[in-house]
């Protein structure tokens, strides 16, 4: 099955800094990358997403890296703002896995003033 | 985007007693439909796939006959929690399918007296 390791496990940075969450996964039969932002008490919330066929995907101050051959993917939020304070996670579709998901472990973002 | 609601977004109970949780798609039909548990400072855990219309397939180490999923239409599952004791106390998550997209519920709070 896919394995999906996530890192860092905790990231601070101050207001208007860059975040960036690394993920790498094991199955290179993966194909579908999203990234869900979960605040304290409610559900994962997708905030982007990437297919293989894609090297990279941005959507305002949000970005997203895959290098299919080191089979790795990556976050980036630039200028970031309090309300980016969450807990982010990446997951990995496998192709032909009946649309399960693998999940990292997360990461907490706290973004200071 | 689609929506997906869960009812209740929180419920404590007696111990030996039983707990719906039910899980919709507002805005658009999901053959599949998954539900997870959390625990607190973790990721998700995926618990079972519910397939509308045949019965929901469990993970490993997951009791089907205690959390008892049913997919009658397209847009609701529900998920019950038979004869609850404490050890079932968590936050209980259910994404719907759109695609190949998974859209998560905002959870449930299941506390176990």
């Amino acid at each position: 099955g896919e394995n999906v390791e996530q890192h860092p496990s905790t990231l601070s940075v101050q207001e208007g800094d860059s975040a960036v969450i690394k993920c790498t996964y094991s199955d290179s039969a993966s194909n579908y990358f999203p990234w869900y932002k979960q605040e304290l008490g409610k559900g994962p919330q997708l905030i982007i997403d990437i297919r293989s066929n894609v090297g990279e995907k941005k959507d305002q101050r949000i970005a997203v890296t895959l290098n299919k051959t080191a089979k790795h993917f990556s976050l980036h939020i630039t200028e970031t703002q309090p309300e980016d304070s969450a807990v982010y996670f990446c997951a990995a579709l496998l192709t032909g896995g009946g649309n399960k998901l693998t999940f990292g472990t997360g990461t907490q973002l706290k973004v200071e003033l | 985007g689609a929506v997906v609601s869960q009812h209740p977004s929180w419920v404590i109970c007696k111990s030996g007693t039983s707990v719906k949780i039910e899980c919709r798609s507002l805005d658009f039909q999901a053959t599949t439909m998954f539900w997870y548990r959390q625990f607190p400072k973790q990721s998700l855990m995926l618990m079972a796939t519910s397939n509308e219309g045949s019965k929901a397939t469990y993970e490993q180490g997951v009791e089907k006959d205690k959390f008892l999923i049913n997919h009658a239409s397209l847009t609701l599952s529900t998920l019950t929690v038979t004869s609850a004791h404490p050890e079932d106390s968590s936050f209980y998550i259910c994404s719907a399918v759109e695609g190949s997209t998974q859209y998560f519920g905002p959870g449930t709070r299941l506390t176990v007296l």
